[in-house]
């Protein structure tokens, strides 16, 4: 599996219900981050957590990072059919000295539909 | 995708021929990015560059090749020494260090046959 593979590939839910999207990874990081991307278009950063938090919110987006276990998960929660989008982890691996010289690494995605 | 422009949208060249992405951006931001997505995939580093007049390659840098002459410009040049270069390649910037997040352009899916 590559660094910031995503779980399940697809998921297909009902409006109002709840979405869990989750993330492995391989390497130390600095942070994790999650985007959006809405079909033919550019991604759309929805939050980030650093390697020393364990859970943030932001709106309906609640994320969770276990460095132990090398995992993230995202859950939007009431889903709405605008939230019809693939979802991206990715990860700033930690380098020597603490830097992460802003690359990023991305996983392949889960697509979410949220039917009305 | 405010702030980040990315032209053409779509792009048609026939095989052998070089063709540039354009990336401007007036966000101020040092930092860019140019990534690669194959369909149903993720996005793969090309190249980026976090100041000007300096650039390193990405994960999958060969057959690309780019310049970073000022602050707000970032092209990306697909040379015919890329075996696969149909593909949607998307534009990023990076704010302050302490921020992280990437900022992308709309993205140009590029075609050739």
């Amino acid at each position: 599996s590559q660094q910031g593979e995503e779980d399940p590939q697809a998921l297909s839910i009902q409006e109002g219900e709840n979405a869990t999207m989750n993330c492995s990874y391989k390497t130390s990081i600095n942070n994790l981050q999650w985007y959006r991307q809405n079909s033919g278009r550019g991604l759309v950063h929805l939050i980030l957590i650093r390697s020393n938090e364990r859970e943030k919110h932001s709106g309906r987006l609640r994320v969770t990072l276990d460095t132990s276990k090398k995992s993230s998960s995202l859950l939007i929660t009431a889903s709405r059919a605008a939230d019809t989008a693939s979802y991206f982890c990715a990860t700033a691996t930690r380098y020597a000295g603490g830097t992460s010289y802003g690359k990023l690494t991305f996983g392949q995605g889960t697509i979410l539909t949220v039917h009305p | 995708d405010g702030g980040i422009t990315q032209s053409p949208k779509y792009l048609f060249r026939k095989e052998g021929q070089n063709v540039t992405l354009s990336c401007e951006q007036n966000l101020n931001h040092d930092a860019m990015y140019w990534y690669r997505q194959d369909p149903g995939q993720g996005l793969r580093l090309i190249y980026y560059s976090q100041i000007v007049n300096d650039f390193q390659k990405g994960d999958i840098a060969e057959g690309y090749s780019v310049s970073r002459e000022k602050k707000e410009s970032f092209p990306l040049t697909v040379t015919s020494a890329q075996k696969n270069p149909t593909a949607f390649y998307l534009c990023a910037t990076r704010g302050p260090v302490e921020v992280d997040e990437q900022y992308f352009g709309p993205g140009t899916r590029l075609t050739v046959t």
